[in-house]
């Protein structure tokens, strides 16, 4: 089945480490995004890559580091200069992200991340 | 800069019930493309619809519509006769095709009840 896959589902890590949270495509899709989601908060753009070994920073990105090496990965490293980690991460894909026409984005299944 | 407001936090309905989500939007851009977003409580957001600013038709898709108003900047969803798997957090969204990153609203929680 084609889709996106986020691994793992739910994450506890101490304050202060780094934390890597994996994002897997195998839609054939250029572009991805990591979001941040909060209670009562919507969904906040953390990073995006339109193509692969490229990326820009989202509205939140401080404290977050990303690498795009393959088409269908994009880790989402949180480090320990992120105030408030503990959130719920969504990464997502779409077909194209350079031609300028907004392909829907097709969501992984969230990682649970707590820090304690 | 784009803003997405979906004023309403929770809706509580009773199954079979008839349930309009509002999406009011704020945009510079005379051409953009709005969204809705499905979801459940599994946390994958799920793609419902994509309508661009040219298009003002209503369309209708089984049990959901969409209502696309540009003199109020709003585009509701409903969805006729509830039922309790229609039960999610449901996301309006806007980009601008001057942009490249969709905006979300805060999201609607709706709960079905039986």
């Amino acid at each position: 089945d084609g889709g996106i896959t986020q691994s793992p589902k739910y994450l506890f890590r101490k304050e202060g480490q780094n934390v890597t949270l994996s994002c897997e495509q195998n839609l054939n899709h250029d572009a991805m995004y990591w979001y941040r989601q909060d209670p009562g908060q919507g969904l906040r753009l953390i990073y995006y890559s339109q193509i692969v070994n490229d990326f820009q920073k989202g509205d939140i990105a401080e404290g977050y580091s990303v690498s795009r090496e393959k088409k269908e990965s994009f880790p989402l490293t949180v480090t320990s200069a992120q105030k408030n980690p503990t959130a719920f991460y969504l990464c997502a894909s779409s077909i194209d992200g350079t031609s300028g026409y907004p392909y829907e984005q097709y969501f992984g299944p969230g990682t649970r991340l707590t820090v304690t | 800069a784009q803003k997405v407001t979906q004023a309403q936090t929770e809706i509580s309905v009773v199954e079979k019930e008839d349930v309009t989500l509002d999406c009011v939007y704020e945009t510079r851009d005379t051409t953009y493309y709005l969204f809705w977003y499905k979801q459940p409580p599994s946390g994958e957001l799920v793609f419902l619809i994509r309508r661009n600013s040219f298009d003002e038709q209503n369309e209708i898709s089984g049990r959901y519509s969409w209502n696309f108003q540009k003199s109020t900047s709003s585009f509701n969803f409903t969805i006729t006769a509830s039922q309790v798997v229609d039960s999610a957090v449901y996301f309006c969204a806007l980009i601008e095709t001057s942009g490249s990153r969709l905006t979300f609203g805060e999201g609607t929680q709706l709960t079905v009840n039986p």
